[in-house]
């Protein structure tokens, strides 16, 4: 059972162009949202999260959107930097605190 | 900062050998997890433990693994008899109490050869 899935896979973006990634979750009962952004041979590494009690929470150059109603979450990296050029993951959790991830997306910023 | 530290980074076992993945969470979390990567895909829940005690496991979490608190800081994975397909990079992760964020330790990368 795939509690959240992810999209797109991958993407190339310029640098300062805007990255999306998209994510859908199935289960109602998940009330924190993560999105981690994890380097080669490196650790996930908590970089942004959002309850669904708002709808957009922005941090820098992140910004997580959040459709309750329609059970989809996003984040925007804005002005993308080369050093950006990573995979996020995004993931949710309900009370049992137990990560749910999505399958990651690969983003590689061109300068 | 303090982070989430694992040993060893790279692991290279034998199929049957048994093997212990250590972790140190942050000192003042409470709460630990133990997640998987296989090479290319996604992050996968294993195990859940708090006050020295399972709180939660994954169907992934079979008899063959088992969890510990041998001390006050470090925490540990064992896998009693690895198989092939258990290779993958072996996440720890740990949080404090009443907050929802998990931090990542660098992993621990497992191969059974």
């Amino acid at each position: 059972q795939q509690q959240v899935k992810q999209s797109p896979q991958s993407l190339i973006v310029q640098k300062g162009g805007i990255s999306i990634i998209n994510c859908a979750y199935e289960n109602t009962a998940f009330d924190y949202f993560p999105w981690y952004q994890q380097f080669p041979g490196k650790g996930p590494a908590l970089l942004i999260a959002i309850r669904p009690d708002v709808s957009e929470k922005k941090e820098g150059r992140f910004t997580i959107s959040f459709n309750k109603s329609a059970k989809q979450f996003s984040l925007h990296i804005m002005d993308s930097q080369p050093g950006d050029s990573a995979t996020y993951f995004c993931a949710a959790s309900k009370d049992d605190y137990k990560l749910s991830f999505g399958a990651g997306t690969t983003v590689t910023v061109r300068a | 900062e303090p982070e989430v530290t694992q040993t060893p980074s790279h692991q290279v076992t034998q199929m049957g050998q048994e093997v212990i993945l250590r972790c140190v969470p942050i000192s003042n979390h409470l709460y630990f997890y133990w997640y998987r990567q296989i090479l290319g895909q996604k992050v996968e829940f294993l195990v859940s433990f708090y006050n020295n005690e399972i709180s939660e496991k994954s169907e992934i979490f079979d008899d063959q693994f088992s969890v510990e608190r041998p001390d006050g800081s470090n925490f540990t994975l064992k896998i009693r008899s690895t198989k092939l397909e258990d290779s993958a990079m072996y996440f720890c992760a740990s949080r404090r109490t009443g907050v929802s964020e998990q931090y990542f330790g660098p992993g621990t990368r497992l191969t059974v050869t």
